[in-house]
């Protein structure tokens, strides 16, 4: 089966632009994470979509992200204005389920440059 | 508050020998599981092993296995008979089992570094 998709790989972009950054889970996967790595630093988790609902959005950093989940398929994450703080690789994750051994599994991540 | 702590940023290690990466854990829940993942420099994120807190057995997955000391909340990462492939960063994870979603915490990360 297909892996966790991200597009795009890279974006480089200037401060006060937009930047939407696209997930495709791995089919049947209703739980998608977005992870986000600021240079040097751990991965820190975004937000968390049960199908097309949000279940958990408490690390979404600011009003300027908008994450979206349309018909529980693909997931969108907008960044709107970008600032410099912004830099990072953004992550998306999926998984079956969230008891047990639920390994998420990881797609490549957008490197997203904010100038 | 959860927290995971790697504390060595970079690790070298002949090829052939067993390396051990550090990690520990800060939780005051009772029941969660612990993952490690490895990052090659094309940038995926693959999962090598799962430890669940339960768990009375150290987790073995071919040339890993997971050291697990409940008590000193760590669970260290033991590769064995290392590879020039297993030059990555290694993040060591934990997942709150009754955190309704299932997020992962990380640590910073340790980049291993397999030498000829």
């Amino acid at each position: 089966e297909a892996g966790v998709t991200q597009f795009p790989s890279h974006s480089v972009i200037e401060k006060g632009q937009t930047v939407t950054l696209r997930c495709d889970p791995i089919s049947g996967h209703d739980n998608l994470y977005w992870y986000r790595r600021v240079m040097g630093k751990e991965i820190k988790f975004l937000l968390h979509f049960v199908k097309e609902s949000k279940q958990d959005e408490s690390g979404m950093p600011n009003n300027r992200f908008l994450a979206e989940r349309t018909g529980g398929t693909y997931s969108t994450l907008k960044v709107q204005p970008a600032e410099l703080e912004d830099s990072g690789v953004y992550f998306c994750a999926s998984s079956r389920r969230v008891a047990g051994n639920n390994e998420q599994f990881f797609g490549p991540g957008t490197r997203l440059t904010v100038l | 508050a959860q927290k995971i702590t790697q504390t060595q940023p970079g690790m070298f290690v002949q090829e052939k020998e067993a390396v051990t990466l550090d990690c520990t854990y800060d939780t005051s829940d009772q029941s969660y599981g612990l993952f490690w993942y490895k990052q090659p420099s094309s940038g995926e994120m693959i999962f090598l092993i799962y430890q669940g807190s339960y768990d009375e057995q150290n987790a073995t997955e071919g040339r890993y296995s997971l050291n697990f000391q409940k008590a000193r909340k760590s669970a260290n990462l033991v590769i064995s008979a290392s590879q020039l492939g297993d030059s990555a960063m290694y993040f060591c994870a934990m997942r709150d089992v009754y955190n309704q979603g299932g997020k992962l915490i990380f640590g910073q990360g340790t980049e291993l570094s397999v030498k000829p």
